[in-house]
């Protein structure tokens, strides 16, 4: 079975500009969640989404935007890009909300000019 | 503010002997906590999860240690191995919470 998905691997984007990170669940997993980290951090929580609703938001500015799609996968878009934005943002999937590890995906590494 | 910490930022283990990782937490609703190992341009690999109605839990050569009262868990590997040099995240959560809570990593050396 395939694992948690993401696209694009690697991303370099100018300050200013606009961005969309992919991501497709683990088949079965109706979770999935966004994790941002930076060099010699865990990673960061961002968003969670169940069932095409969102159930959390991560300390992150409204520049963060994310949904779920019929299907559970998602997207994560983020505005006006700053330095600080430079990350591997990662996707994770999960069978249930309880007692259920997240399966993580490769990540994207973005890097902002 | 860092809920999780692992404050061994590296350990050098001899191949064939046991590796202790070491992870504290703070919020005493976290029930549920996690070892995660991590290669370099992969993404965070699952290895082995605790509740907190346990306080052990094996599996193959990966057992993880949880003390309530000291909120404290360890990840043991033995016998360790090449392959599993690497960082290795802790990650807490709670049944009413939507995410989990990080540590920094511990970068695991394994010496042949």
């Amino acid at each position: 079975d395939a694992g948690v998905t993401q696209s694009p691997t690697h991303l370099i984007k100018t300050r200013g500009q606009q961005v969309t990170l992919r991501c497709s669940p683990i088949s079965g997993h109706k979770s999935v969640s966004w994790y941002q980290q930076v060099l010699g951090q865990g990673p960061q929580f961002i968003f969670q989404y169940y069932e095409k609703e969102e159930r959390g938001r991560g300390n992150f500015p409204d520049r963060f935007s994310a949904r779920q799609f019929p299907n559970y996968s998602s997207e994560l878009n983020v505005n006006a890009l700053l330095l600080g934005d430079s990350a591997l943002y990662l996707c994770a999937s999960r069978y249930r909300d309880y007692n259920s590890p997240l399966h993580f995906g490769n990540g994207t590494r973005l890097t902002v000019t | 503010d860092q809920q999780v910490k692992q404050n061994s930022p590296s350990l050098s283990v001899q191949e064939g002997r046991i590796s202790i990782l070491n992870c504290d937490y703070t919020n005493s609703m976290f029930d549920y906590f996690l070892w995660y190992k991590k290669y370099p341009a992969e993404g965070p690999t699952f290895l082995i999860s605790i509740s907190s109605i346990k306080d052990k839990n094996e599996d193959g050569r990966f057992t993880v240690f949880l003390n309530k009262s000291a909120k404290h868990l360890s990840l043991h590997i033995v016998p360790s191995q090449p392959g599993d040099s690497a960082v290795y995240f802790c990650a807490a959560s709670a049944t009413d919470f939507n995410k989990f809570y990080f540590g920094s990593g511990t970068k695991l050396n394994v010496k042949p």
